[in-house]
């Protein structure tokens, strides 16, 4: 079956701009994840959804970030005022389950680019 | 937080040789343990999920854990070209969340 997508694969921008970044999960997959990931170094967690409503946002560096899931499938993590200290690949991750255990499939990320 | 730690390498291994990889923790109360694969410019895949003290083995790829001494590692035998990845390890903190530890370059030299 089809994997977790993720839209555009790579965005450059400019610094002050917006972006929105989409994630698609797995058909079925009713927790979502976002990790943020710099280079040489793992995943960073952002935000979780179980479902439609953020769970866990104790990741989110600051209140530029935001994300939503208004129907409980899809997610967009919104960055407002982009600073050259957000470029980053920005990986989504779903799983079946909300267990700890669950395996998290991750998506190919999109690459973001501040200049 | 939790903390992960793991040597970033690069760890070069002659082909056919065993890969050992290793992952400290810093919170004993740690039940659950991932290994994930990253090819370069790819996204991470899991490869061995590891609860119990002692070793999972899973075809060439065997994880042991020792719950004592706070940690995990990964042993890959007959090691491949193929097998030249990131190896990064995770643990759940909270319910859901993985904290990642910055991973292990691993090159295999044929």
């Amino acid at each position: 079956g089809a994997g977790v997508s993720q839209t555009p694969s790579n965005k450059v921008t400019e610094k002050g701009k917006y972006v929105e970044l989409r994630c698609d999960p797995i058909s079925g997959h009713t927790a979502l994840y976002w990790y943020r990931q710099s280079l040489g170094q793992g995943p960073e967690f952002l935000i979780y959804f179980q479902g439609t409503g953020a769970a866990d946002d104790s990741g989110l560096p600051n209140d530029r970030f935001f994300a939503v899931r208004p129907e409980g499938s899809v997610s967009t993590l919104k960055i407002q005022r982009t600073e050259r200290g957000d470029s980053a690949v920005y990986l989504c991750a779903s799983s079946f389950g909300q267990r700890s255990t669950d395996t998290q499939y991750f998506g190919p990320g999109t690459r973001l680019t501040v200049l | 937080q939790k903390e992960v730690e793991q040597n970033s390498g690069p760890l070069s291994v002659p082909e056919g040789a065993i890969a050992s990889l290793n992952c400290t923790y810093s919170d004993r109360g740690s039940q659950s343990f991932f290994w994930y694969r990253q090819y370069s410019g790819k996204s991470p895949e899991l490869i061995m999920f590891i609860y119990s003290n002692g070793d999972k083995e899973d075809g060439r790829f065997t994880a042991q854990l020792n719950k004592a001494s706070q940690y995990v590692s990964l042993l890959i035998r007959d090691s491949q070209p193929s097998d030249s990845a990131t190896y990064l390890c995770a643990v759940p903190e909270g319910a859901q969340k993985l904290v990642f530890g910055q991973g292990t370059r691993l090159t295999i030299n044929p």
